[in-house]
């Protein structure tokens, strides 16, 4: 079936620098979601993107969607320790039910 | 209020027994999902309901038997149950078919199951 790989599978930061996670698909996505899982927790919505080429931020949280629509990428400027998580992004393909990336474990250190 | 609700929140159980995991959403949405996550994070859906249909059946072995009562409700049973089957199983629901169209998805906290 379709796959959405995302790399890298993990990241440690200091706390203050940056951080990026990419999403990539080998066919077109529909659109493409982020989700972030707390340590413990479940995966929360964060955003979606429709449009190629389409940027959006939250704050500290800029997400991006490729002009192919086959990539995606989060990036998140001057990491805090709330920023801890595993980070998903979810795509889907035409029609078909929505497709989870393998995500990205981030760690901070203090 | 929660949102999307399950029960138990951990299920220690031996291998061979059978166990139910129950969730309920009030967000009056019409698909409800199980989803399966190993220990290496990675999240598989299994199946999906809406409005009390079957709509996704993944490979997903037959000793899995999801129940719709109504579409606020996805019950998860599993019969005799192995060692592969530990994990965290979520619970999620959205107000469309979650497909193509856009819809986000809401998870519940997760139950852990431990098989020994």
């Amino acid at each position: 079936g379709q796959q959405v790989m995302q790399i890298p599978q993990y990241q440690h930061v200091q706390e203050g620098e940056d951080f990026t996670t990419y999403c990539n698909s080998s066919t077109t996505l529909s659109n493409i979601q982020w989700y972030k899982q707390r340590p413990g927790g479940h995966p929360v919505f964060l955003i979606q993107l429709v449009k190629s080429g389409e940027v959006k931020k939250q704050k500290r949280l800029t997400f991006q969607f490729g002009e192919a629509k086959k990539n995606s990428s989060l990036h998140i400027t001057a990491t805090q320790t709330t920023d801890v998580g595993t980070y998903f992004c979810a795509g889907h393909f035409g029609n078909e039910k929505l497709t989870f990336g393998t995500g990205t474990r981030l760690t901070i250190i203090p | 209020d929660t949102a999307v609700s399950q029960t138990p929140k951990y299920l220690v159980t031996q291998m061979g027994n059978d166990k139910s995991i129950k969730c309920e959403q009030n967000l009056g949405h019409d698909t409800m999902y199980w989803y399966k996550q190993d220990s290496k994070k990675f999240l598989k859906i299994m199946f999906s309901y809406n409005n009390k249909e079957l709509i996704i059946n993944e490979t997903v072995p037959n000793r899995f038997s999801p129940k719709s009562p109504d579409k606020a409700h996805l019950n998860l049973h599993i019969n005799s149950l192995e060692l592969g089957d530990s994990a965290v199983y979520f619970c999620a629901s959205s107000r469309g078919l979650g497909t193509g169209g856009g819809d986000t998805q809401y998870f519940g906290p997760g139950t852990r199951l431990t098989v020994l």
